[in-house]
């Protein structure tokens, strides 16, 4: 099942800060967060471990809580190429062995 | 190669007929994933490869749809009697880690095939 993002869309002045959550109906053992541009290929921002690590890049950090089975993203002082559609995409533990499924995405777009 | 290439960038085909679109890893990459991509929809897994072998074939759609790899490199998804439905992006990603061992490894993605059926 599909994990669920929120919110769907946001839309930022420069500079502001934005936080995307990532949850998921099924027992998590990673987390990994990547920027799709328009027209482009996804591209990996980063991966959690299950352990409720926090981890950071650039100004892009996220935090992984696997006993909500959640998973956000920070973005601070947001810039104009932050924009982009942000996916998670959680690995999830299965009898037949743990499986990989993107979010439904969440669109944000940086104004000047 | 340095990266995840797919081709053809773009096909256009009339509905009924087959396609095949082709995506080659980065080298020394033993997982490979389909995805597809619709106009303004999430990313939807189709088809994972651990090797030449195919675990997991939850995602694919329909019995129109099959993927192969050989010689763990190369892979072909193959979309018969095409509907129009079927029109999307599909994209293919390759990884290093070997999947049930509890860490997953970053994803590369391929640029896209885009598929147009009239």
């Amino acid at each position: 099942q599909q994990p669920v993002q929120s919110p769907q869309a946001v839309i930022l002045r420069e500079g502001e800060d934005a936080v995307i959550n990532c949850s998921s109906s099924k027992a998590l053992y990673s987390v990994h967060w990547y920027r799709q541009k328009h027209g482009e290929a996804p591209v990996f921002l980063m991966i959690l471990l299950k352990g409720g690590e926090q981890k950071g890049h650039e100004k892009i950090s996220a935090s992984f809580n696997e006993k909500k089975q959640q998973s956000s993203l920070y973005l601070t002082a947001s810039q104009l190429s932050y924009s982009g559609t942000y996916f998670c995409g959680p690995e999830t533990c299965e009898n037949t062995g743990n499986q990989f499924y993107f979010g439904t995405g969440t669109s944000l777009t940086v104004i000047p | 190669g340095a990266g995840v290439s797919q081709s053809p960038s773009n096909k256009v085909t009339e509905k009924g007929k087959d396609v095949e679109l082709r995506c080659d890893p980065i080298s020394g990459h033993t997982a490979l994933y389909w995805y597809r991509q619709s106009l303004g929809q999430g990313l939807e897994f189709l088809i994972y490869f651990q090797g030449n072998s195919a675990p997991d074939k939850s995602g694919l759609p329909s019995d129109r749809f099959s993927a192969e790899r050989t010689g763990g490199s190369v892979s072909t998804l193959t979309i018969q009697r095409t509907q129009q439905e079927d029109s999307a992006v599909y994209l293919c990603a390759s990884s290093l880690a070997q999947r049930g061992w509890g860490v997953q490894e970053t994803q590369y993605f391929g640029p896209g095939t885009r598929l147009l059926v009239l």
